[in-house]
């Protein structure tokens, strides 16, 4: 069974930093993209960043460029999104999911989701 | 911008049909996926390239693309179907992001 479980949200206040973790676990991470999507409070979803597992490349949204960073520790199967420079607007729930088949065109499955709140 | 277009909501009685349109010119010559969303939980997909059904979703959910819209068809509609519907595609022409949701439609279920 695939399972995927985010942590290290929590309320920052604007300019500060958060660092997320997806704990992964019941699949093969061999030819895996995994990505990060939020979602603001009573919006819809939104694609931040994803990583191809095998061999690190990455890419972001326009609003994640230069402020976020994805990575991976491929030995503790642990997915991360480095935020720095927090704003209001970034006020969301982070969703950890896993691409599906080798393409990862889309999400096969889903975390629970951390929430991250930047407020003054 | 890149701009999925879906109606804000779709109202449908139990056992009746309801059809989600997800609108972009030309986006019959993409790949659309669908995920389904209850109050409180994460998405689920429910249809992706066009028409698949992961494993444990209901053959009464169903997916066509063709032309300017793509659409999840829910046949038999049951209580437990309301939810929020969001379709996706992936595009990887440069002037967005690669990855785009729809803006996503309220299914109530009379």
């Amino acid at each position: 069974e695939v399972q995927l479980v985010e942590s290290g949200g929590g309320l920052v206040q604007p300019g500060w930093s958060l660092r997320l973790s997806c704990a992964a676990s019941g699949f093969s991470f061999h030819d895996s993209v995994m990505h990060w999507v939020r979602q603001a409070p009573g919006k819809g979803l939104e694609w931040v960043s994803g990583i191809i597992w095998t061999n690190g490349d990455v890419g972001f949204a326009d609003f994640a460029k230069g402020r976020f960073t994805i990575s991976r520790d491929t030995a503790k199967n642990s997915l991360f999104l480095q935020m720095n420079s927090l704003r209001p607007e970034d006020t969301a729930l982070y969703y950890c999911a896993k691409g599906g088949d080798t393409s990862g065109y889309f999400f096969e499955h889903w975390g629970q989701g951390t929430l991250v709140t930047v407020s003054s | 911008s890149y701009v999925l277009t879906q109606p804000p909501s779709v109202s449908v009685a139990p056992g009746q049909t309801a059809r989600i349109t997800c609108g972009r010119n030309n986006i019959g010559s993409k790949s659309v996926h669908w995920y389904q969303q209850k109050p409180g939980q994460a998405p689920l997909l429910v249809i992706y390239y066009d028409t698949d059904r992961p494993s444990g979703i209901p053959e009464r959910f169903s997916g066509s693309n063709s032309g300017n819209t793509a659409t999840l068809t829910i046949s038999g509609v049951e209580a437990g179907d309301e939810a929020d519907y969001y379709c996706q595609v992936w595009d990887s022409t440069s002037d967005h992001p690669p990855y785009v949701f729809g803006t996503g439609t309220k299914v109530t279920v009379l």
